[in-house]
């Protein structure tokens, strides 16, 4: 199994964009068939999936959140980006990153880092 | 969008209890069906994935069932390191969708 560490920034300023970093160890993120996911807690709710992206670049996100949403992923440094504009303080929450098993569930996951959004 | 509705949202439980947590969806998610644990400053890891299939390493007393629209996951006998809160999640048809969560407690 991968193991996966997000960093970025812990407080953002309502109306900027939110950037996340998931680094990828103990294997390749060019392995073929997986997805690299992002999700998402907010205080006191369920998880929400934000979207994917295939080592290939191919991307699919979340209709609600499609609009502000980008991801990207740089396999020569084995990691994988997140960036959500135009935040409010509905954003807020804790951010994972997660690797989409060919077997239809979440493997690995990262252990959370919180974001917060802040006027 | 399909809706994971979890009942109960929590549960007091104590040390070798039998604990059932339940899972609808808004249509029919044939057997697509996952089960997590997360605890609060860990990773979340599967338990349980196409309804019923035990993933490698996790416990035999945790077991899955279900399909179509209702699914069920047990916990056989309870131990300290089981409270946490579990997620069921769909993986029918993007976007993928958890239930909103069901927390065990002492």
């Amino acid at each position: 199994q991968v193991q996966l560490q997000e960093s970025g920034s812990g407080l953002v300023k309502t109306s900027q964009t939110l950037s996340l970093t998931c680094a990828v160890s103990g294997g390749s993120i060019r392995s073929g068939g997986y997805a690299w996911s992002w999700i998402r807690q907010p205080p006191g709710k369920g998880l929400e999936w934000i979207g994917y992206i295939y080592h290939s670049g191919r991307t699919h996100y979340t209709p609600s959140l499609k609009s502000r949403v980008s991801m990207s992923i740089d396999t020569s440094k084995n990691q994988f980006s997140l960036q959500l504009s135009s935040v409010t303080a509905a954003d807020t929450a804790v951010y994972y990153c997660a690797e989409w098993s060919d077997n239809y569930y979440f493997d690995s996951w990262g252990q959370g880092t919180l974001v917060t959004v802040s006027s | 969008d399909i809706q994971m509705t979890q009942s109960p949202s929590s549960l007091s439980a104590s040390v070798g209890d039998r604990v059932t947590i339940t899972c609808r969806a808004s249509q029919s998610i044939s057997n697509y069906l996952n089960w997590y644990q997360h605890k609060p400053g860990q990773a979340p890891k599967v338990l349980i994935y196409i309804a019923s299939t035990l993933r490698s390493g996790v416990p035999s007393r945790f077991s899955g069932s279900g399909s179509g629209t209702d699914f069920t996951l047990t916990i056989s006998g309870l131990q300290p390191e089981d409270f946490a809160t579990y997620s069921c999640q769909q993986s029918f048809s993007t976007p993928w969708t958890f239930g909103q969560g069901t927390t065990v407690e002492i």
